[in-house]
């Protein structure tokens, strides 16, 4: 099983700041991570798809990076919104999918 | 537009079945080539695939859950379900169901999620 480890854990910043996620592989996966983003009470969101892709209707403020094992989510300037969980997901070794243990966007 | 949209009871006995359905609207559940599957979150915790259906039938499970879980098809009613058995109240958790592409080279990324609903396994 692919092991996914995100870092930090949580990530104060203030808005109008620039995030950066990263999530490292216990093996090569590729390009094949994806990014989601889930607000407290609603489903994850899908953002970033095979490690580069913005899924349909994401801002180009998220942008994803990086290959093999290591890769980040970029969010260039902050907006309200963006202040949730951000986990990632690995889908080159499967079954099973596997997710990273997420990282906590929240204001400084 | 497609949407997903859980069903189920909310409290289940432990070493009793879970059994949920996902409705599709908005599409087919047999056009295209995708997986439909669901994913768990228990309270506080993080996001946890439990198994996936294909467009040709397979299934695909969690190792750690295989023994216990199936996911199935209803066509005719344009419907997928999970059924896990004998449950503990580590199951207890809010429950997705997902669409996923059949990319080539394996399952796309989770591109369209349902609500979720939650279980709580309990006596």
């Amino acid at each position: 099983e692919v092991v996914l480890t995100q870092s930090p854990a949580t990530l104060s910043l203030s808005p109008g700041e620039r995030a950066t996620l990263s999530c490292r592989a216990s093996q090569s996966v590729g390009i094949y991570v994806a990014w989601y983003q889930q607000k407290p009470g609603q489903a994850p969101r899908l953002l970033i798809y095979d490690a580069s892709n913005r899924a349909t209707g994401v801002p180009a403020r998220f942008s994803g990076s990086g290959s093999g094992t290591d890769f980040t989510l970029t969010i260039s300037s902050l907006e309200p919104e963006d202040f949730a969980v951000y986990y990632c997901q690995q889908r080159q070794h499967w079954p099973p999918l596997t997710f990273g243990g997420g990282t906590k966007v929240d204001i400084k | 537009q497609l949407q997903l949209q859980e069903s189920g009871p909310g409290l289940v006995k432990p070493s009793e079945t879970l059994s949920l359905t996902c409705t599709v609207s908005g599409g087919s559940i047999t056009s295209g080539i995708y997986y439909w599957g669901w994913i768990r979150q228990p309270p506080g915790k993080g996001l946890e695939w439990v198994g996936s259906i294909s467009h040709s039938a397979a299934t695909f499970y969690h190792p750690s859950l295989e023994s216990r879980v199936t996911v199935s098809a209803d066509t005719s009613k344009n419907q997928f379900s999970l059924r896990l058995t004998p449950v503990t109240p580590a199951d207890t958790a809010v429950y997705y169901c997902v669409r996923h592409k059949d990319s080539g080279n394996g399952a796309d990324a989770f591109h369209i999620w349902g609500q979720g609903t939650t279980v709580i396994v309990t006596s």
